[in-house]
């Protein structure tokens, strides 16, 4: 099991850009949870899916949006990007939405926005 | 609001001393506490975790109520204890199950 998964690894693109990110699962979840890690901070939680469905919303604007597939496996869409979203962007996934399940991460995304 | 809190950047311990990275916390209830940590290229992984009571690789956390702190400590520093800390927390009801996490403590352990 190759664990959680994401691509690209690495992007770069253009203020007022769109932007999909993708993420898989490690095998047995069904959990998909976003973040986004500034440089030199903590990751901050943007979303969290679950039965397709998004189920808890962290402070990030309506710009950034997100979907999950029959196969548990995920997407983050940021429109107009701004300058400020250059960030890595981290998917973890867990057995189910309780706490008591561990998130396990992916490697992440490296965004640059120029 | 949820918030977590560590103060120190940067730590730097000689091997051999003891350890001990500071964390405060600000939440409405009763929260679950956990420690991540990600060693060098490697991915961010959980360390431990306040309900499970464990000791992972010699470090113990205590989760101190009236404090609102969850220190992560360990008696005797390795090598392979440097790496990027952060602590984070959950709610435990329904609705609430999102990590936050603080800014991490970069530990550096001295040969």
């Amino acid at each position: 099991d190759a664990g959680v998964t994401q691509s690209p690894t690495h992007l770069i693109k253009t203020r007022g850009q769109q932007v999909t990110l993708r993420c898989s699962p490690k095998s047995g979840h069904d959990t998909v949870s976003w973040y986004q890690q500034a440089l030199g901070q903590g990751p901050q939680f943007i979303f969290q899916y679950y039965e397709e469905e998004e189920r808890q919303r962290g402070n990030f604007p309506d710009r950034f949006s997100g979907h999950q597939f029959p196969n548990y496996s995920s997407e983050l869409n940021v429109n107009a990007l701004l300058l400020g979203d250059s960030a890595l962007y981290l998917c973890a996934s867990s057995q189910g939405l309780s706490a008591s399940y561990e998130q396990y991460f992916g490697p992440g995304t490296r965004l640059t926005v120029t | 609001a949820q918030r977590v809190t560590q103060p120190e950047k940067l730590l730097s311990v000689f091997k051999g001393a003891p350890v001990e990275l500071k964390c405060n916390y600000s939440y409405s209830g009763s929260p679950e506490l956990f420690w991540y940590v990600q060693y060098s290229r490697q991915r961010l992984q959980l360390l431990l975790r306040h309900i499970s009571r464990e000791s992972i690789k010699g470090f113990t956390a205590d989760l101190n109520k009236g404090e609102t702190s969850f220190h992560l400590k360990k008696p005797f520093a390795q090598e392979e204890d440097s790496a990027m800390y952060y602590c984070a927390l959950s709610g435990l009801k329904v609705g609430n199950e999102k990590l936050t996490f603080g800014t991490g403590t970069r530990l550096t352990i001295i040969p």
